[in-house]
């Protein structure tokens, strides 16, 4: 059974950083690209950023290009997202997500979420 | 940026009654257009890939369709459990976007 597990979230005041991980298992982890996707409280969902199986193709919003930086660690079967500079539009629910195959850009099972919140 | 407009924002339904849900493109996708269901204080699921692809252990009564720019989802003979909020993604080009939703509500 596919799970994904997010942690990292919590209150954190504007301007600071925090490093969400994302914790994969039931499946073969470097087989698959991932993505991290959020959803603004009572909102619509945003894709933020992806990842392919080597990391060799990488790809931001541009609401978080130079702010954010996606990573993943194979060995570890986990995803990053490490969040500098965050800003109160920055508050949501952070799902991971993966794709169906190792540069896929659609997401066929999600994690239960992790919540940041941006305020001083 | 690719832009998904999704219509109707809400619709309230009977059970059995069949639903139709459309999403259009800003500009021609071809057929990278997929359609995420979300139950409340639950996350997405995917219902269908590429237009009219469904994804495993999606019920049958979930259909869809299009190309291009227009898009459409259909529920036949809607059940209570189908009370979410409805999305469809664009992956043609970065970056990848969804729609605002439609929010189905089972009378």
């Amino acid at each position: 059974e596919v799970q994904l597990v997010e942690s990292g979230g919590g209150l954190v005041q504007p301007g600071r950083s925090l490093r969400l991980s994302c914790a994969a298992s039931g499946f073969t982890f470097d087989d698959y690209a991932m993505h991290w996707v959020r959803q603004a409280p009572g909102k619509g969902l945003e894709w933020v950023s992806g990842i392919s199986w080597n990391s060799g193709s990488i790809g931001y919003a541009d609401s978080v290009k130079g702010r954010f930086t996606i990573s993943r660690d194979n060995a570890k079967n986990s995803l990053y997202l490490q969040m500098n500079s965050l800003r109160a539009e920055d508050t949501a629910l952070y799902y991971c997500a993966k794709s169906p195959w190792r540069g896929g850009m659609l997401f066929d099972y999600w994690g239960q979420g992790t919540l940041v919140t941006v305020s001083s | 940026e690719i832009v998904l407009t999704q219509s109707p924002d809400f619709q309230s339904v009977t059970p059995k009654e069949k639903v139709t849900i459309t999403c259009r493109a800003s500009q021609s996708i071809g057929s990278s257009l997929h359609w995420y269901q979300q139950k409340p204080d639950q996350s997405p699921k995917l219902l269908i890939k590429y237009a009219s692809q469904s994804f495993s252990g999606v019920p049958s009564r979930f259909s869809g369709s299009g190309s291009g720019t227009d898009f459409t989802l259909t529920i036949n003979s809607l059940e209570a459990e189908d009370a979410a909020t409805y999305y469809c993604h664009q992956s043609s080009s970065l970056p990848y976007t969804f729609g605002q939703g439609t929010k189905l509500e089972i009378k």
